[in-house]
């Protein structure tokens, strides 16, 4: 495979459930990042890791925790969440995180509907 | 505050045509980077084309253009010779400039072409 991968695409959860989301990435990067794309509004960055190390945390609730173990993957765990998180949860990747030209590539998302 | 602005309604493009998407953004800045990015109903977000904001020239890939008006603050993307394919959500992003590569997305923009 190449490019980033996110897994499920699909999730349906209710607010007491717990949940993860996965995301791989192949392009040899070492920064990634999740976003929070809801209706009508602008992605949200959530998280953004640089060489496995979470530089950012974009005041995101604590029923969101990521995990970075290596480079190639990224997580984010979900437990307690509430509908108005419903969302399509994009993961990126880049090669570094600096004020280069290197442009984010993104993963098809995981649509999110929390009932 | 928003720092990117997208406001034209959703648009219709006859195939072979050309279509402009407008993009104005706020920053005091003087050293940023400017981003378009075409999301397919798949849900990917597809990095289109870069321009730098020293770079001179406005920046051209395929059959995309960037029309650069720094004075403006405008970065709009033009789509020369629209195939059906095209039809998507466009976002243009600002990269920030205090690193981590944060971008500022915009609302977007939906085109589809017809045949």
């Amino acid at each position: 495979e190449t490019g980033v991968t996110q897994t499920p695409r699909h999730l349906v959860m209710g607010m007491t459930n717990k949940k993860s989301l996965k995301c791989e990435q192949h392009l040899g990067h070492n920064a990634m990042y999740w976003y929070k794309q809801s209706a009508k509004k602008p992605l949200e960055l959530m998280f953004v890791y640089s060489l496995e190390e979470r530089v950012e945390n974009n005041s995101v609730p604590s029923r969101f925790s990521p995990e970075c173990p290596n480079s190639s993957h990224l997580f984010l765990h979900l437990h307690t969440l509430q509908p108005e998180d419903s969302a399509l949860y994009l993961c990126a990747s880049s090669q570094g995180t600096g004020t280069d030209n290197s442009p984010l590539h993104f993963g098809n998302g995981t649509r999110l509907t929390v009932t | 505050a928003q720092k990117i602005t997208q406001t034209q309604p959703g648009m219709f493009v006859q195939e072979k045509e050309a279509v402009t998407l407008d993009c104005t953004y706020d920053t005091s800045d003087q050293s940023y980077g400017l981003f378009w990015y075409k999301q397919p109903s798949s849900g990917e977000m597809i990095f289109l084309i870069y321009q730098g904001s020293y770079d001179e020239q406005n920046a051209t890939e395929g059959r995309y253009s960037l029309n650069f008006q720094k004075a403006r603050k405008s970065a709009n993307l033009v789509i020369s010779a629209s195939q059906l394919g095209d039809s998507a959500m466009y976002f243009c992003a600002m990269r920030e400039p205090y690193g981590n590569n944060r971008l500022a997305f915009g609302k977007g923009n939906q085109v589809v072409v017809i045949p």
